[in-house]
């Protein structure tokens, strides 16, 4: 069956432009995930759905950084103004419940 | 908080030699230990895992044991193959595997010669 798919699965941008970010589950799964990938930092856990809630947001970066899940289904990662320091590839995964996460293949940003 | 531990190489070994990659892990609860693989080119993959103290973990040929005593879970392989060449990472969830982010280590980059 069909993976975790994000989109654009690579994305320059200029300084201060502001991103978005897609992810699509694998169908039927209620809990979503995104994480950061950088060489300095490793695999950086952000925020996670539940259905459509995010019960805990401490782990974005900034106040720039935020996410949407709609319908159970979809999410969205926007960057607003982004920076350098925002470079990195963005991980997507999805699980049943509390169950194994599955990794979609990340969006590589680079931000000139 | 929560943190996992792991040699990160690169570690390089010809083919059929064996293999450890150390893992230890610091957690509040009783937390899931997974190992993910990321191929060149490919996304993480899901290659083992262990939900309780003294579970063995296994597949294509890996190994790891979830030792509570020594707070380690260990990837390990009795011959390893080219094929295997990869990033391995060791992770742990303090939520019973899902419900809540994962923390990874660093990552060991393994190089198989042949």
């Amino acid at each position: 069956g069909a993976g975790v798919s994000q989109s654009p699965s690579n994305k320059v941008t200029e300084k201060g432009k502001d991103v978005e970010l897609r992810c699509d589950p694998i169908s039927g799964h209620t809990a979503l995930y995104w994480y950061r990938q950088s060489l300095g930092q490793g695999l950086e856990f952000l925020i996670y759905f539940q259905g459509n809630s995010a019960p805990d947001k401490s782990g974005l970066p900034s106040d720039r950084f935020s996410a949407e899940r709609t319908g159970g289904s979809v999410s969205t990662l926007t960057i607003q103004r982004t920076q350098q320091e925002d470079s990195a590839v963005y991980l997507c995964a999805s699980s049943l419940g509390i169950q194994t996460q599955y990794f979609g293949p990340g969006t590589r940003l680079l931000v000139l | 908080g929560d943190s996992v531990t792991q040699m990160e190489g690169p570690v390089t070994l010809s083919e059929e030699a064996f293999l450890t990659i150390n893992c230890t892990y610091t957690a509040t609860g009783y937390p899931s230990l997974f190992w993910y693989v990321q191929y060149p080119g490919e996304g993480l993959q899901l290659l083992l895992k262990a939900t309780k103290a003294d579970d063995k973990g296994s597949n294509k040929g890996f190994e790891a044991t979830y030792r509570k005593e020594t707070t380690s879970f260990h990837l390990e392989k009795g011959s390893v193959q080219v094929s295997d060449s990869a990033v391995y990472f060791c992770a742990l969830s303090d939520s019973g595997g899902g419900a809540d982010g994962l923390t990874f280590g660093k990552g060991t980059h393994l190089i198989i010669q042949p």
